[in-house]
């Protein structure tokens, strides 16, 4: 079956200008997780989604990111009036997260890798 | 601050030999400690992962090593070889019944090169 698909797989803006990056997960999963991964760092954690619960921003690095999922399905990361520290390669996890389950694992897309000039 | 600690940040190693990972937390909370594996321009995708009730887990070449007293757990790469050169996070969770505890606290990773 398909994986986790991301788009665009590269944007380059401008700095000041908005992007918006896109998450389809894997059908039927009710997880959905961005997070961010900057040259020679781990994957920073920036937002979760869990069925119809609110979502955990407490990763969101600011007031210009944001991020919904609409009908629990595709997710959008929104940047407003990007800066050049926003460059980075922005990875969307989704995950069964079945209940009682003993395990996590997190299918991950290619990531969008974002340049802000 | 880093809830899970990683190292080294790069290894060489020669084909054939063992490669080993380390990684240390701080929670206790943790109860989920799963290794990516993670080729250039590709998303992390998981290798293997281990539950604290027990000490060693192995799949084919991998093993992880848990040691639930000191907080610590590795990755053992047996046999190394060319096609495991790539990157190789460790990470910790909590897995439970409730809804809002699922993210993953990830190390900054270990680049591995294993020479032919």
């Amino acid at each position: 079956g398909a994986g986790v698909s991301q788009s665009p797989s590269n944007k380059v803006t401008e700095k000041g200008k908005d992007v918006e990056l896109r998450c389809d997960p894997i059908s039927g999963h009710t997880a959905l997780y961005w997070y961010r991964q900057s040259l020679g760092q781990g994957l920073e954690f920036l937002i979760y989604f869990q069925g119809n619960s609110a979502p955990d921003k407490s990763g969101l690095p600011s007031d210009r990111f944001s991020a919904e999922r609409t009908g629990g399905s595709v997710s959008t990361l929104t940047i407003q009036r990007t800066q050049q520290e926003d460059s980075a390669v922005y990875l969307c996890a989704s995950s069964p997260r079945l209940a009682g389950a003993s395990y996590n694992e997190q299918f991950f897309g290619p990531g969008t890798r974002l340049t802000v000039l | 601050q880093q809830q899970v600690k990683q190292s080294p940040q790069s290894l060489i190693v020669q084909k054939g030999g063992i490669s080993i990972i380390n990684c240390a937390y701080e929670n206790t909370a943790f109860d989920y400690f799963p290794w990516y594996q993670q080729f250039p321009g590709k998303g992390p995708a998981l290798l293997i992962a281990i539950r604290p009730d027990v000490s060693e887990k192995k799949e084919g070449r991998f093993t992880i090593s848990f040691n639930k007293s000191a907080k610590q757990f590795s990755l053992h790469i047996m046999d190394s070889q060319p096609g495991d050169s790539a990157t190789y996070f460790c990470a910790a969770s909590r897995v439970m019944r409730s809804s809002t505890l699922g993210r993953l606290y990830f190390g900054r990773g270990t680049q591995l090169t294993v020479w032919p």
